[in-house]
């Protein structure tokens, strides 16, 4: 198994500029989040899925849309990029059976907005 | 959600035991005890979890007192390769282990 796999693992884009953030996981788990670590800080939850076709916000939701098609997909998208949204980005699954505090995490996104 | 409370940094030397605590006077009586651990420029990793007593795996020890509002997270003989974040988190039953919070958690240095 590969886990929890993101793309790409670096990107650049100028303010207003929209893009995906890929992540999949190859172990059929339910559930799946994205996270955005500043610098120097924890994590903070921006969005969530229990199942496809099942999203819900979380603690930082704005800026971001995401959608769950497949169970092995979650991509986030940035409508319009702006700097404050400079972060690392991971994503996170786990099966429904687990505690939610039991997650596999991806190797996360390097993202800058200039 | 209950909130916790850990030192913001730590130092040690190889081959000590660094003992980690977590403050959580808020915890809910469904609520467990979870740790995890970030290296640098990686996703944090499932450490450890429990309820209640002493949990052991074959990385870390949990020491959870009787009423639960603090937590220990316990690593023997340390090596440079454990620096790193440690996060404590309690559980969020209320809201169906959908909106897992991290706080800022614990940068630990081992020295040589």
């Amino acid at each position: 198994n590969a886990g929890v796999t993101q793309t790409p693992k670096f990107q650049v884009l100028k303010t207003g500029q929209s893009m995906t953030l890929q992540c999949a996981q190859d172990m059929n788990h339910e559930y799946m989040s994205w996270y955005r670590q500043d610098p120097g800080m924890g994590l903070r939850l921006i969005h969530y899925s229990v199942g496809a076709g099942i999203t819900d916000q979380g603690e930082v939701p704005n800026g971001y849309n995401v959608s769950r098609s497949t169970t092995e997909d979650f991509p986030l998208r940035l409508l319009s990029a702006a700097p404050s949204q400079t972060s690392v980005y991971f994503c996170a699954s786990r099966p429904l059976a687990l505690r939610g505090e039991t997650q596999y995490f991806g190797p996360g996104t390097r993202l800058l907005v200039l | 959600l209950a909130k916790t409370t850990q030192p913001i940094s730590m130092d040690s030397y190889e081959g000590q035991e660094v003992n980690i605590t977590c403050s959580h006077n808020n915890i809910a009586t469904n609520d467990y005890i979870t740790w995890y651990q970030q290296f640098p420029s990686q996703g944090p990793r499932f450490i450890i979890q429990g309820y209640k007593t002493k949990v052991t795996n074959e990385v870390a020890s949990l020491f959870i007192p009787a009423d639960r509002k603090s937590s220990t997270l316990s690593l023997p003989r340390v090596s440079l390769s454990d620096t790193a974040v440690y996060y404590c988190l309690v559980g969020d039953g209320d809201t169906g282990g959908f909106k897992t919070i991290f706080g800022a958690g614990t940068r630990l240095f081992v020295k040589a």
